[in-house]
Order: structure tokens, then C-alpha cells, then sequence
């Protein structure tokens, strides 16, 4: 079975802290994926990734960068938390092609922003 | 990109009742299209996929058919118990040129015993 982990399911950090939240899937995938979930909203995509060091902004980029450095690990950055980055976060990892795969998620890390 | 819409929710229901969620796609081409379903503190997880026209997925009771004519792909179960409440969403694949997937706010579904 495929297997995305995320390395924290909660944490809560302070106003201006640099927060880390890691990703990572055990086969080989090419293309990871960082999602934010709030109420209402559904699920956005703030960055993905199609390859090692390669990247590519999703709608909500702004206040986030990420980091792949090892095909395995993707991992996403807030370099100053702002309480409005208060959210889930959901990695996804893509199995088998654009046109006909499915998207593998973590479980989450709810991230509290105080 | 590819792109849905999808039933607003909260849909509420007793066990046993009969659910469908609606669900129509606009896209280039002919994606596969997707029911993720999300429990209670999880991460979403596949429920079911339809890969072409007219093929039809299932799992745990859910069916969804892939109806090009109508642009649908439209949930439907039977008899739903309790342990059905959770978040469902719909979505197409990705596009080999355009990985910029947002899914929607996913209707919310509560069965009550």
C-alpha cells in the first residue's frame, strides 16, 4: 500500500515562528502535492512539486515556500506564521499518471497559530 | 483545468435512507473522475473512480456512474449507516499539462441512528 506521512497530526506554534510541516511517501512518486483545508473552503492547493528541486505555486502560494529536496520528501514552509495560517494541511502524493491517477493523501496536520 | 460542482451541503439523513450526491465536471478531454471521502480528523482517501465513459465504480455499498452525455458523476448508496458520515468530494483527474487542482468545500453528510 502506498503510505504518505506526515510528520506532525498536531501542532500549535506563535505569531512569527517558522514552521516546518513534512511530507513523505514511500514509492518512488514524482509529483506531491500541499493542500490547505478550511471550512467553506474546501480543500486549495498552495504548491506542488513534479520532480526533485523542482516547484510550482498552486492558488495560495502567498506566506508559503516548500522544499524537495530527496524525491520522498516534500516538505512545506511557513517562514513567518500569521494566525491566519491557522488551518489543515493535507500532503497528497500522485499514483500512476495526471490523466488517470488518484491523489494518496496524509492524514493531516492541524497547525494553531497563536 | 478540470473542474467540478458539487452538491452543497450538510446533506443529514437517517440510517438506512437512500443518498445521492450530485456531481458535474467540466473538462478538456475525458478525465477520470474521482469520490474521495473524508472521516472525521482524517485525510481524504479514495472511495471510488470511474476511468471512461459509462464505466460505472464502486465501493462499500457507493456507486457512481460516468455519464459523458450529462457531464455527471453523481454518488449514490442505498442504505447508509452511521458510519457514512463524513465529508465527500468530488473531483476529475489532472491534466498532464496542469496540475493546479483545487477541490471544493465537499458536501458534508450526517446519518443519525
Amino acid at each position: 500500500d502506498v503510505k504518505v506521512t506526515q510528520s506532525s497530526r498536531y501542532l500549535v506554534k506563535r505569531t512569527g515562528e517558522k514552521v516546518f510541516l513534512e511530507c513523505v511517501q514511500d514509492m518512488d512518486h514524482e509529483n506531491m502535492f500541499w493542500y490547505r483545508q478550511d471550512p467553506g473552503l474546501g480543500l486549495r492547493l498552495i504548491y506542488f512539486s513534479y520532480d526533485v528541486k523542482m516547484k510550482e505555486k498552486g492558488d495560495i502560494p502567498e506566506g508559503y515556500s516548500v522544499s524537495r529536496e530527496k524525491k520522498e520528501r516534500f516538505s512545506l514552509i511557513l517562514e513567518s506564521a500569521s494566525t491566519n495560517q491557522t488551518s489543515m494541511y493535507l500532503c497528497a502524493s500522485l499514483v500512476g499518471t495526471a490523466n488517470t491517477g488518484e491523489l494518496f493523501f496524509g492524514e493531516g496536520s492541524r497547525l494553531t497559530v497563536l | 483545468g478540470n473542474s467540478v460542482t458539487q452538491m452543497e451541503g450538510p446533506v443529514t439523513l437517517s440510517e438506512e435512507a437512500f443518498l445521492t450526491i450530485n456531481c458535474t465536471y467540466t473538462a478538456t478531454g475525458y478525465p477520470s473522475l474521482f469520490w474521495y471521502v473524508q472521516y472525521p480528523g482524517e485525510g481524504l482517501q479514495l472511495l471510488l473512480k470511474a476511468t471512461k465513459a459509462d464505466d460505472k465504480g464502486s465501493n462499500k455499498g457507493f456507486e457512481a456512474t460516468y455519464r459523458k452525455e450529462t457531464t455527471s458523476f453523481h454518488l449514490e448508496k442505498g442504505s447508509v449507516q452511521v458510519s457514512d458520515s463524513a465529508v465527500y468530494f468530488c473531483a476529475p483527474s489532472l491534466r498532464s499539462n496542469d496540475y493546479k487542482l483545487s477541490f471544493g468545500a465537499g458536501t458534508t453528510v450526517t446519518v443519525r441512528a
